[in-house]
């Protein structure tokens, strides 16, 4: 099946930075989204993006299906984007298997 | 509305008992699915409902026992479970039909002693 692997594992903002999280995944895709799971467990959906790019407010990102690499941008941090980011991907060999592969995932903490 | 609910919120369980967690979607979804989430650890996928039909099961212990009552409803029912079976146990929906973004519910947080 597909794998999916995502770099930092761990990052440490300040601030007011900007941050670039990347997934890297094995085969065609589907399905691949971004989440951000909060304190509380919650997996909150930021994009469902199999290709092309994608904006809402500070977040964006970018899926090349081709080269199988999906990157998720964070511009001016804040505190409460602090949380684990989870990239998914749903895909591989025979088409769509409702089967959603999750990366290990980055933890993210902004510093006041 | 893209909201799954979950039922309860929290559970502890004896290994003797037996409890269930429900998860309920309103947005017309044909496919619902349970996660398991343990700590540090992403989501993995033990089951999914396709049309009201069980469509995956990945293998998971008979203690773990799935149900769909009918397209809104999705019931785990659990049975004899072991402390190392504490988890986030999360719920999802999708279209389905090819449209298969998944939208997750808040989840269940369950502990056995």
């Amino acid at each position: 099946g597909i794998q999916v692997e995502q770099s930092p594992p761990d990052l440490i903002l300040q601030e007011g930075a900007n941050s670039t999280l990347r997934c890297n995944f094995s085969d065609s895709v589907n399905n691949l989204q971004w989440f951000h799971q909060n304190p509380w467990g919650q997996l909150i959906n930021l994009f469902y993006i199999p290709s092309g790019t994608k904006q809402n407010g500070r977040l964006s990102a970018t899926t090349v299906a081709t080269e199988r690499y999906s990157l998720l941008y964070i511009s001016s941090s804040q505190t409460t984007d602090s949380g684990v980011y989870f990239c998914a991907a749903e895909g591989g060999y025979g088409g769509a298997t409702n089967k959603l592969i999750f990366g290990t995932g980055t933890l993210l903490a902004v510093q006041p | 509305d893209t909201e799954v609910t979950q039922t309860p919120k929290h559970l502890v369980m004896g290994m003797t008992n037996k409890k269930s967690l429900k998860c309920e979607q309103h947005m017309g979804h044909r496919a619902m699915y349970w996660y398991k989430q343990k700590a540090k650890k992403p989501p993995e996928l033990m089951f999914v409902y396709s049309y009201e039909k069980l469509s995956i099961n990945e293998s998971v212990p008979s203690r773990f026992s799935p149900e769909c009552p009918n397209s809104s409803l999705l019931n785990l029912h659990l049975h004899a479970l072991q402390p190392e079976d504490s988890a986030l146990y999360l719920c999802a929906s999708s279209q389905g039909e090819g449209f298969n973004e998944q939208f997750f519910g808040p989840g269940t947080r369950l502990t056995v002693l």
